[in-house]
C-alpha cells in the first residue's frame, strides 16, 4: 500500500496522559499536514512540515500538542495531559508540493476518557 | 464568520434526484477551491477541483461564482453509493493547507 498511513487507528487514554500518533506520509511527498476532525465538523489545520521544517502552527496547537518530522519521511504527533477535549480524529495528509493533491490517512480516532 | 460556511443538512433524497450544495467563502483573494466526499468514519478524499469556468465529472458538476464568492457542486442522477458528507474546501494562499467547511451530509434512499 503506497497511500499515506497511521498508527494507531484507535486510542482511548485516561485524562492527563500522554499520546503519540504517528504518520507516514506517501513517499518522496514533501508536505504533511496534521488536522483534527471532531463530530459534525469538518477538519481542522493543526500544523504542516515542509521537509523536516514545521512551518506553520494553528492556534488550535496549544502548548501541549507537540509534532516532529525529523528526518522529513514520518511525522509524530504527541499530546500532553490530554484532556477530554482533545477528543477527536486525527487526520494526516500528504503532497508533493504546496499546490499538489493533498492525500489522506485513515486517521487515529482518539477517545479521551 | 467562519471562513467556509456550508449548509450541513442532511438532504435526504431518492435515488435519481438531482441534488445541489452550496458554500460561501470569505477571503476573497482565495485561488483554489475543492470538493472532498467524505464516508462515515473515514477519511475525506478527493472528489473535484472547481475551476473558474466551471467543470464537469460525470455527474458531479462545480461551479465557482468568484464576485459571489461562492462554489456549488450539483449531483445529478443520484445514487445510493453517492451517500456520504461533502466538503467544501479551499487552500490557503500562502502554506497550501486546505480549510474545510462544515460538510453536507447527503443521504440518497432507494
Amino acid at each position: 500500500d503506497t497511500g499515506v498511513s497511521q498508527d494507531p487507528r484507535h486510542k482511548i487514554t485516561k485524562r492527563g496522559q500522554n499520546v503519540t500518533f504517528r504518520c507516514d506520509p506517501i513517499s518522496e511527498h514533501n508536505r504533511l499536514y496534521w488536522y483534527r476532525q471532531t463530530l459534525g465538523q469538518g477538519p481542522e489545520f493543526l500544523t504542516y512540515f515542509q521537509n523536516e521544517a514545521q512551518l506553520e502552527k494553528s492556534r488550535l496547537l496549544s502548548d501541549r500538542f507537540s509534532a516532529e518530522r525529523p528526518k522529513g519521511s514520518f511525522s509524530t504527533l504527541e499530546i500532553q495531559r490530554t484532556e477530554q477535549g482533545d477528543s477527536a480524529m486525527y487526520l494526516c495528509a500528504s503532497s508533493l508540493f504546496a499546490q499538489e493533491t493533498q492525500y489522506f490517512g485513515p486517521g487515529t480516532r482518539l477517545l479521551v476518557l | 464568520r467562519k471562513e467556509v460556511e456550508q449548509d450541513p443538512g442532511p438532504f435526504n433524497v431518492p435515488e435519481g434526484a438531482t441534488v445541489a450544495f452550496n458554500c460561501t467563502y470569505s477571503n476573497s483573494a482565495s485561488q483554489s477551491f475543492f470538493w472532498y466526499r467524505q464516508d462515515c468514519r473515514k477519511e475525506p478524499k478527493l472528489l473535484m477541483s472547481v475551476y473558474s469556468s466551471g467543470n464537469e465529472d460525470g455527474r458531479f458538476t462545480a461551479q465557482l461564482n468568484r464576485a459571489s464568492q461562492y462554489i456549488s457542486l450539483l449531483i445529478r442522477d443520484s445514487k445510493l453509493s453517492d451517500s456520504a458528507t461533502y466538503l467544501c474546501v479551499v487552500r490557503d494562499l500562502q502554506g497550501g493547507k486546505l480549510i474545510f467547511g462544515q460538510g453536507t451530509e447527503l443521504s440518497v434512499k432507494p
